[in-house]
């Protein structure tokens, strides 16, 4: 089946740091890959997203890419700022899932000023 | 793009009764889903439901206890049955246009619940 795993959190970062968070994923079919972001007392929203392999997605300062040979997904941002302090998933569906989705189990970063 | 309202957003229940959790689109949608999230754990697939007919249950997940209903493209409930403190969760309702991967999928804002 399909699976992703990605980072344990929390990571807890300085304002302007450097921001890595790693996943990798198990297929069964062909992927698409996403991240999605949750912030305090939200709902996820669609950060990013690969649709195929060395596919380079990016949004907000974010980017992430689709590496099929190592059938990874990290997630990476130059600087982070306080407002970026949230949970961030990585996720897949394949084309013979029928749109469903599988995440990973989440990571949560903390920024501080 | 959708926007997905979800009522309540959140409430407390006792033990052995039931609650219902209608999910709204903004617009009409091929396909929509339930999902679970236990505190501090991701978000899994409980059912994907299915317009005019039953859901489609994921393994663990069974209509007896979390029946869903569809009557159009744009509506869905979810009742969680006979609740016991294991069923706390935040529950998000998920939709999108088609299966197809340049579909984008769109979430609820959730409702969180706690079962005393």
């Amino acid at each position: 089946g399909n699976s992703v795993t990605q980072m344990e959190g929390p990571v807890t970062l300085s304002e302007e740091a450097f921001l890595t968070i790693n996943c990798t994923y198990t297929a069964t079919g062909y992927p698409s890959l996403f991240w999605y972001v949750q912030y305090p007392g939200e709902g996820l929203q669609l950060l990013l997203k690969a649709t195929k392999a060395d596919d380079k997605g990016s949004n907000k300062g974010f980017e992430a890419t689709y590496r099929k040979e190592t059938t990874s997904f990290h997630l990476e941002k130059g600087s982070v700022q306080v407002s970026d302090s949230a949970v961030y998933f990585c996720a897949l569906t394949t084309t013979d899932s029928w749109g469903k989705f599988q995440f990973g189990a989440g990571t949560q970063v903390v920024v501080t000023p | 793009s959708a926007v997905i309202s979800q009522k309540p957003s959140r409430d407390i229940c006792q033990r052995g009764t039931s609650l219902t959790i209608q999910c709204q689109v903004d617009s009409q949608v091929t396909m929509m889903f339930w999902y679970r999230q236990q505190p501090g754990q991701s978000l899994t697939l409980i059912a994907t439901a299915n317009q005019g007919s039953e859901a489609t249950y994921e393994s663990g997940f069974v209509i007896d206890k979390f029946p869903i209903s569809r009557p159009n493209l744009t509506f869905s409930t979810l009742t969680v049955s006979n609740m016991s403190p294991e069923d706390s969760s935040i529950y998000l309702c998920s939709a999108r246009g088609g299966a197809g991967i340049y579909n984008e999928q769109f979430f609820g804002p959730g409702t969180r619940l706690t079962v005393l």
